[in-house]
């Protein structure tokens, strides 16, 4: 089955800084690769996702982008502020219906 | 209908007994799944359902566990005969069939304390 690895573990940034995370995976059959954000205690949200076909999407602060032949893609948050401080999840999925995800980035906003 | 709702919230039970989870997704979404989050770890897959159909069981789903979705809209997850190892969150999540522009929306989750 799929295994994605995300990096690093814990990321603790001045605001106004930029944070970057990075995963890789194992499926090279994966084609849709979304990034959730899960505050303490709430439920995971879907704050960006990329397809295969795309190599950089990008939404106000957050940019994602896809190395398919590196088999990794990375999550980059620029001007960062206390809020963006949470749990960052990547995951990747090779059909419709199944994601498999990283263990998880906690990123510290430092005001 | 503003997301998906899971009940309840918490549960502490005792090793050894049943413990019952319901999910009640976005009504206009065919697609139910099931996901179980330890700390410090993703969600991983359990199993998903396309309205009252289960297409797909993780074998982390061993035979003390079981998912329903009888009519296609709410579904409920079994746990029988509770082990220490089962003390996690459960996430429900749901889609439309169509996923590709919308992804999952998660609920809040089910968090099961076994002592």
């Amino acid at each position: 089955g799929e295994n994605v690895e995300q990096h690093p573990s814990t990321l603790s940034v001045q605001e106004g800084d930029s944070a970057v995370i990075k995963c890789t995976y194992s499926d090279s059959a994966s084609n849709y690769f979304p990034w959730y954000k899960q505050e303490l205690g709430k439920r995971p949200q879907l704050i960006i996702d990329i397809r295969s076909n795309v190599g950089e999407k990008k939404d106000q602060r957050i940019a994602v982008t896809l190395n398919k032949t590196a088999k990794h893609f990375s999550l980059h948050i620029t001007e960062t502020q206390p809020e963006d401080s949470a749990v960052y999840f990547c995951a990747a999925s090779r059909n419709d219906y199944k994601l498999s995800f990283g263990a998880g980035t906690t990123v510290t906003v430092r005001a | 209908d503003t997301g998906v709702s899971q009940n309840p919230r918490h549960k502490i039970t005792k090793r050894g007994q049943n413990v019952t989870f319901r999910c009640d997704p976005i009504s206009e979404h065919n697609r139910l799944y099931w996901y179980r989050q330890t700390l410090g770890q993703g969600p991983e897959f359990l199993t998903y359902f396309q309205n009252e159909a289960q297409l797909e069981k993780s074998r982390l789903l061993s035979d003390r566990f079981s998912a329903e979705r009888p009519k296609g809209s709410f579904s409920t997850l079994e746990i029988q005969r509770t082990e220490q190892g089962d003390s996690a969150m459960y996430l429900c999540a749901s889609s439309p069939f169509q996923w590709s522009n919308y992804g999952y929306t998660f609920g809040s989750g089910t968090r099961l304390t076994v002592v």
